[in-house]
């Protein structure tokens, strides 16, 4: 089946930090995978997309690649700042399908 | 215009009430979604609009009823609702439904069912 994992627990980093947020993602075809934030109270919006294999979606100091070998598409950014606290999902298009991961709650402190 | 408009942005109802949650997109997209999504939780998907036909529908209870009238509009309407059903509602659109496209979405509809 179709499926995203994405890393368990809030995570919380100073500011300037480097980020991780891992990704997985199981898929049967060609998927195409994308990382979305959610800003407290408001919608999702799209950060960045790859749509194939060794693509890099970059945004805003964010970047992914996608890796089609170890199935993941893991969110980096170099240096965090605090108004990058948000919850980040990541998630594949297949077959006309979405599938979201749990998300990721980000806080950044100064 | 590259937005997804939801309105209202606040509903509060009660059991008995019906009431609409309305969406809108002037980017020209022919696929239309409607998600619930909990607090802390990932949006769920309700139902899938392509072309203003509906193409899926996520086993949702009939006291949510979807409706697309033209290629820019996407009403959700709600009866009999239950407190289980408090939830933030988001609308989003695609280009269509082809796995490369992504969906931009609405700020969402937070509903409270008393």
């Amino acid at each position: 089946g179709n499926s995203v994992t994405q890393m368990e627990g809030p995570v919380t980093l100073s500011e300037e930090a480097f980020l991780t947020i891992n990704c997985t993602y199981t898929a049967t075809g060609y998927p195409s995978l994308f990382w979305y934030v959610q800003y407290p109270g408001e919608g999702l919006q799209l950060l960045l997309k790859a749509t194939k294999a060794d693509d890099k979606g970059s945004n805003k100091g964010f970047e992914a690649t996608y890796r089609k070998e170890t199935t993941s598409f893991h969110l980096e950014k170099g240096s965090v700042q605090v108004s990058d606290s948000a919850v980040y999902f990541c998630a594949l298009s297949v077959s006309n399908q979405f599938y979201f991961g749990t998300g990721s709650s980000l806080t950044v402190i100064p | 215009d590259t937005e997804v408009t939801q309105t209202p942005k606040h509903l509060v109802m009660g059991m008995t009430n019906k009431k609409s949650l309305k969406c809108e997109q002037h980017m020209g997209h022919r696929a239309m979604y409607w998600y619930k999504q909990k607090a802390k939780k990932p949006p769920e998907l309700m139902f899938v609009y392509s072309y203003e036909k509906l193409s899926i529908n996520e086993s949702v209870p009939s006291r949510f009823s979807p409706e697309c009238p033209n290629s820019s509009l996407l009403n959700l309407h709600l009866h009999a609702l239950q407190p289980e059903d408090s939830a933030l509602y988001l609308c989003a659109s695609g280009r269509d439904t082809s796995s490369y496209n992504e969906q931009f979405f609405g700020p969402g509809t937070r509903l409270t069912v008393l």
